[in-house]
């Protein structure tokens, strides 16, 4: 069964500190990866979207990384701000004979205070 | 140009009541989706329209119907609402060119007693 699991749960970091967000995902076969961020009460909005070739895609103070072979990818965010704070959900993407799908993480949800 | 809309913002139903929550695209894609989400389930599919014409079961479609009205439009309709279906609803499209990265309205926070 296709499943993307993301850790941690949560996370409370101090504005201008780095973190790192973990997905480790079993979907086959692969087709890309996505990070998606959602603020509270709207919609969730791409970060990066990463194909089986790519195994570094930054936006701004955002940079994913993944690892094909182990199927782990991390979403490093840099000199936190405080707009930073919102839920970060991981995406894989699978297309296969019977169609194409996606598989949504649960979500980190990042809190960060002054 | 304003994406993926999405109304209402909020409902509240009394159980057994019907209600329609529309959604519209102006990015002129061939894809929608209407999905859930719930605390610590994440988003889950309902159902998807792959083109104009067309409309596909997703993960959990029990209790609800679509209409792919037109390409713009992508409307999803609860028959007799359940308390079960209290959630948020969010409409989302993609464009195949773009790898499918879907770009998701703003949601509709829907409150069944």
């Amino acid at each position: 069964k296709n499943q993307v699991e993301q850790s941690p749960q949560s996370l409370i970091i101090l504005e201008g500190k780095n973190c790192t967000l973990q997905c480790n995902y079993t979907v086959s076969p692969f087709s890309n990866l996505r990070w998606y961020k959602q603020d509270t009460g709207r919609g969730p909005v791409s970060l990066t979207i990463m194909t089986f070739s790519e195994n570094t895609k930054s936006n701004g103070r955002y940079t994913a990384t993944l690892d094909a072979d182990t199927k782990q990818s991390s979403l490093h965010i840099t000199a936190s701000q405080l707009s930073d704070s919102a839920s970060y959900i991981c995406v894989v993407s699978s297309n296969s004979n019977s169609g194409y799908a996606l598989n949504f993480g649960k979500g980190t949800s990042l809190l960060v205070t002054p | 140009n304003a994406g993926v809309t999405q109304t209402p913002k909020f409902q509240v139903l009394k159980t057994g009541q019907s209600m329609t929550l529309q959604c519209a695209q102006d990015m002129n894609h061939n894809s929608m989706y209407w999905y859930r989400q719930d605390p610590g389930m994440g988003l889950r599919l309902i159902y998807y329209s792959a083109s104009e014409g067309t409309t596909d079961k997703g993960e959990v479609p029990n209790g609800y119907n679509v209409s792919r009205l037109n390409k713009r439009e992508f409307s999803l309709r609860l028959e007799s609402a359940a308390p079960s279906q209290t959630s948020v609803y969010f409409c989302a499209s993609s464009a195949p060119r773009t790898a499918y990265e879907q770009y998701f309205g703003p949601g509709t926070r829907l409150t069944v007693t």
